[in-house]
């Protein structure tokens, strides 16, 4: 029963680097979205996808790029990253169906120097 | 964008002391859930409870959606009660199901 699993836990980057974070469910959820959380803060959405193929921004995209291949996978890439990106980000997961609460991931703590 | 607001920001109790925290929201929404981030920053879930009360425990929830609030109980508070309890409103709007967050309470339970 794995639910919502991101990785890495954690990762240090420079400035100028990319990378993608890593996010799987195994729970057949339509919905997916992946947010920071940033120090004394709740969560903000950066992109969300409702099923294969289809993705679309959140509050603060600007940096962040997606795809939807699988209906499990919903990896997050970092084009160049830069020091306003350090945060913990956090993928979740849902139907789409009317009553369901959103799942979430662990958690990737990301720092850029 | 609709606003969130939780309060107390900050609360700290001693071991077996009962809290209730709140949440307003300045709209209608579709949905709410409460969080609890434990110390270690994952999310747990709480309650799902975009009207009415639901209990799970020690802890129980009402929203009332006509009024725009809601508030979580805690009973008889334990050491792992401690972390931030989250607040987050949900407006469906077309196939989006943007979270919005509040800031948080910070809860301390003293031994």
């Amino acid at each position: 029963n794995a639910g919502v699993t991101q990785t890495p836990k954690f990762q240090v980057l420079k400035t100028g680097q990319s990378m993608t974070l890593q996010c799987a469910q195994d729970m057949n959820h339509e919905y997916m979205s992946w947010y920071r959380q940033d120090p004394g803060m709740g969560l903000r959405l950066i992109h969300y996808s409702v099923g294969a193929g289809i993705t679309d921004q959140g509050e603060v995209p600007n940096g962040y790029n997606v795809s939807r291949s699988t209906t499990e996978d919903f990896p997050l890439r970092l084009l160049s990253a830069a020091p306003s990106q350090t945060s913990v980000y956090f993928c979740a997961s849902s139907y789409l169906r009317q009553g369901s609460s959103q799942h979430f991931g662990d958690g990737t703590r990301l720092s850029i120097l | 964008g609709i606003q969130v607001e939780q309060s107390p920001p900050d609360l700290i109790l001693q071991e077996g002391a009962n809290s209730t925290l709140r949440c307003n929201f300045s709209d209608s929404v579709n949905n709410l859930q409460w969080f609890h981030q434990n110390p270690w920053g994952q999310l747990i879930n709480l309650f799902y409870i975009p009207s009415g009360t639901k209990q799970n425990g020690r802890l129980s929830a009402t929203t009332v959606a006509t009024e725009r609030y809601s508030l979580l109980y805690i009973s008889s508070s334990q050491t792992t009660d401690s972390g931030v309890y989250f607040c987050a409103v949900v407006r469906v709007s077309g196939s989006a199901r943007q979270l919005t967050f509040g800031s948080g309470t910070q809860l301390t339970v003293l031994p």
